[in-house]
């Protein structure tokens, strides 16, 4: 989308390894930031947000960082699995609800 | 609740024709929006209603038309089909715009011959 850019486009990682998805925003009023996973063939749903009042948020093997700063939040994936493989999408919802490009994540077994 | 449901799953068109990909929605969402999604790329924003009555344009509006008569449907009108619509076409909802997770239905495939 027009106000967010999402770094790398590919990404192969082996199995057991961390995996990291940048993403950078334009408005520095965004304060919602979401990352949602996509699996061939299907819808994409959400993994994990984060809120501009908090640097850090963890659910198990994923986290979610933020740098208002810098303007630029990021996706961790630790200790990847082949079922971790799949299409990324980071989103800036502030103005109009606009998508990254995507990352194709490839965890090789 | 059905969380958001899209007609047909799949529709194959001639250039020239056109039609309706219908949306829906039972979480009495404000939000609603259309994406479509090409072979191996991302989501682009179409059009997005924040209410009902209300619409706006987002990245690829040409050639598609939005009406948002009620909370829950926001139907989206293909006007003349062209082989350059074939794509996979994602509705999606929340409660508000901004600031809340978008729920998205299971898509509508677009093929035009």
């Amino acid at each position: 989308g027009e106000n967010v850019e999402q770094h790398p486009s590919t990404l192969s990682v082996q199995e057991g390894d961390s995996a990291v998805i940048k993403c950078t925003y334009s408005d520095s009023a965004s304060n919602y930031f979401p990352w949602y996973k996509q699996e061939l063939g299907k819808r994409p749903q959400l993994i994990i947000d984060i809120r501009s009042n908090v640097g850090e948020k963890k659910d198990q093997r994923i986290a979610v960082t933020l740098n208002k700063t810098a303007k630029h939040f990021s996706l961790h994936i630790t200790e990847t699995q082949p079922e971790d493989s799949a299409v990324y999408f980071c989103a800036d919802p502030f103005n109009k609800f606009y998508f990254g490009s995507g990352t194709k994540l490839n965890v090789k077994p | 609740n059905a969380g958001v449901t899209q007609t047909p799953k799949f529709q194959v068109l001639k250039t020239g024709q056109s039609m309706t990909l219908q949306c829906a929605q039972d979480m009495n969402h404000e939000y609603m929006s259309w994406y479509r999604q090409d072979p191996g790329m991302g989501l682009r924003l179409i059009h997005y209603s924040v209410g009902a009555g209300i619409t706006d344009q987002g990245e690829v509006p040409n050639g598609y038309n939005v009406s948002r008569s009620t909370t829950e449907d926001f139907p989206l009108r293909l006007l003349s089909a062209a082989p350059s619509q074939t794509s996979v076409y994602f509705c999606a909802s929340s409660y508000r715009a901004g600031e809340e997770t978008q729920y998205f239905g299971p898509g509508t495939r677009l093929l035009v011959l």
